[in-house]
């Protein structure tokens, strides 16, 4: 019974396609996040997701967009992709009571060719 | 704004030795602290927390003091094995939740 899982594990894909990444969590959390991490293990928040509303959103490009159908579930979506997306990319979710340690996933590993 | 500090990796030790890895935050209010574990290949892990002044955390030997007046929570662990050979992160919750920020990241190696 996996708290916080993500699919694929591992994406590999070539410059310019839109792909999606699925985040699904069982925890009955509020809040979800999407995270980059790049090569050197810098942590990047993207996204955030309460109660369905965006509330954080970083200085992302747009061909980057989250969607979120339910409370559970929050995924991304990347149009138009390039080498520079190349990175893993963490799901996370917290409770919007304290004290807000957040859940992570096992990452997704997009390569862009 | 808030922000989390840790010190540069990577860190390379011999089993059984000490451990410190220094994580020093600025904050408005009171935030609570945490320590993140990310093995090879996984996601990021609890590993210990602290919500006020003078908390301790503690997990599978580790342990980090929320430190107020030195603005520090700097994990510790008196003897490493080799699997706790991972990255480390150092995190910061704003009290309301809105904000949360994780350190650059701590690399440890222990050889045997």
């Amino acid at each position: 019974d996996t708290a916080v899982s993500q699919t694929p594990k591992y994406l590999v894909t070539q410059m310019g396609n839109d792909k999606s990444i699925k985040c699904e969590q069982n925890l009955g959390h509020d809040t979800m996040y999407w995270y980059k991490q790049d090569s050197k293990k810098f942590l990047k928040i993207m996204f955030s997701y309460n109660n369905k509303e965006l509330i954080i959103n970083e200085t992302v490009p747009n061909r980057f967009s989250p969607k979120s159908p339910d409370k559970a579930h929050l995924n991304l979506h990347i149009n138009s992709l390039e080498l520079g997306d190349s990175a893993v990319y963490f799901c996370a979710s917290s409770q919007v009571s304290g004290p807000y340690e957040q859940y992570f996933g096992p990452g997704t590993r997009l390569t862009v060719t | 704004g808030d922000s989390v500090t840790q010190m540069e990796g990577p860190v390379t030790l011999s089993e059984e030795a000490f451990l410190t890895i220094n994580c020093t935050y600025t904050a408005t209010g009171y935030p609570s602290l945490f320590w993140y574990v990310q093995y090879p290949g996984e996601g990021l892990q609890l590993l210990l927390k602290a919500t006020k002044a003078d908390d301790k955390g503690s997990n599978k030997g580790f342990e980090a003091t929320y430190r107020k007046e030195t603005t520090s929570f700097h994990l510790e662990k008196g003897s490493v094995q080799v699997s706790d050979s991972a990255v480390y992160f150092c995190a910061l919750s704003d009290r309301n939740g809105n904000q949360f920020y994780f350190g650059t990241g701590t690399s440890l190696t222990v050889i045997p």
